[in-house]
This record gives structure tokens, C-alpha cells and sequence, in this order.
């Protein structure tokens, strides 16, 4: 059965300075991996995507992440942090042609000034 | 603009009442609508998979009889509380697959819905 897991409840960083977000998954087959993002009482907003192609993924607002196979990992990065990206992240997995989405327990990332 | 639009935002009850909530896809045409429920810092858990014109498919542990969903239309898929407890009590959002062929899309959600049972 496919799963994610994102290792940290929380990920603290200063403006400006990069950031990363772990996220790694588990599937038999090929992984179709996505980047959320929550905002409080709101509904999850699609970052990025990796389905094959180029390990590392660009998405929206300057994110990105990167794929990588043999470590079963797909981190999320920003190369510099802005108050307004404080949120809730998830990370989450479709195996193969199925129709579910997995998500990750999440990350709450926030960023001080 | 949204593509995805989930009603009530909010919603406060008592217990022994039904909810309905509705989540309405307004760009485009959805078979495959999925309903999930998060609870306070945890992640999302899917409840079940609403499929237009059949009976949705629940998860494991989710009783389909206190959880009614009804997808009648390609647009609008429907959940149901029904005589809710206030261990119902959750933030329940709504996600549409786009095109179901395309494993590769990502889904598009609701904004959420908060119920409280009182």
C-alpha cells in the first residue's frame, strides 16, 4: 500500500533564508508525487507535481522540489523563506493509475521576520 | 478563480441533527469527487470516493450510514451528517479529479467546511 511521511510537525526559518520540507513515500509501482498547501480554515492549494521527467520540479510561488528515486524522497525547497509562506504543507502520493491521493501527516512551516 | 466551491464555510449544529454539505465543481464536469476529513493537527483522511450516478465507495471504518453522500450530478456531489455527535465535530473538505484518465492531475479542493456539533 502506498503511504507518505513527513518526518516534522514543524519547520521553524528565518526570512530570507532557505527552506526545506522532508517528504518521503513508499509505492510498489511508479509514485505520482504532489505539494499542498493549507492556509488556516481553508482548503489545500496545489504547489507542484512530479510524475517523471526532470528530478527537480518547479511550481508556484517559487518553490520547488526535488525527486529522488533512490532515497524514496521528494523534499520540498524555497531558496528564500517569506513570512506569508508560513502555513500548512502536505505531501502526497498516487500510485500507478489508482484514484486516490495519500497525504502525509503535514509540516507546519512558519517563517519569522 | 475557484474551481471548486464547498458550502457551508461554517456550520454549527446539535447533536442528533443532520448536515448536509455540498461541493460543486464549476469548471468543469467531475465523475470522481473525493471527500475528506482533518482533524485538529493531523493530516487529511480520505472518507470516500463519490462517484456520479453510482454509490460512492467508502474507507475503511467510515460508516457509510452516518455518512451519506450523493453524487447526482457531473457538478455537485453531497455529504451528509447525519445525526451528528460532537465527535463529528471536524473540518471536512471536498477534492475533484479532473479528468480521471489523467492520473498525473492534481486535485482540486474546496475551501472546507468547519462543523461543530454542539
Amino acid at each position: 500500500a502506498q503511504s507518505v511521511a513527513q518526518p516534522e510537525d514543524q519547520v521553524n526559518v528565518a526570512e530570507g533564508n532557505p527552506l526545506t520540507v522532508k517528504c518521503t513515500y513508499s509505492v510498489s509501482g511508479n509514485p505520482y508525487l504532489f505539494w499542498y498547501v493549507q492556509y488556516p480554515n481553508r482548503g489545500l492549494q496545489f504547489l507542484l507535481k512530479y510524475i517523471t521527467g526532470d528530478n527537480l520540479v518547479k511550481g508556484s510561488y517559487g518553490f520547488e522540489a526535488e525527486f529522488n528515486k533512490s532515497q524514496t524522497s521528494f523534499h520540498l525547497k524555497k531558496p528564500s523563506a517569506l513570512v506569508s509562506d508560513s502555513a500548512l504543507y502536505f505531501c502526497a502520493v498516487r500510485e500507478g493509475n489508482t484514484d486516490k491521493l495519500i497525504f502525509g501527516t503535514g509540516t507546519r512551516l512558519q517563517v519569522f521576520p | 478563480g475557484a474551481v471548486v466551491s464547498q458550502h457551508p464555510s461554517w456550520v454549527i449544529c446539535k447533536s442528533g441533527t443532520s448536515v448536509k454539505i455540498e461541493c460543486r465543481s464549476l469548471d468543469f464536469q467531475a465523475t470522481t469527487m473525493f471527500w475528506y476529513r482533518q482533524f485538529p493537527k493531523q493530516s487529511l483522511m480520505l472518507m470516500a470516493t463519490s462517484n456520479e450516478g453510482s454509490k460512492a465507495t467508502y474507507e475503511q471504518g467510515v460508516e457509510k450510514d452516518k455518512f451519506l453522500i450523493n453524487h447526482a450530478s457531473l457538478t455537485l456531489s453531497t455529504l451528509t451528517v447525519t445525526s451528528a455527535h460532537p465527535e463529528d465535530s471536524s473540518f471536512y473538505i471536498c477534492s475533484v479529479l479532473p479528468d480521471r484518465t489523467l492520473y498525473n492531475s492534481p486535485l482540486h479542493f474546496g475551501n472546507g467546511t468547519r462543523l461543530t456539533v454542539t
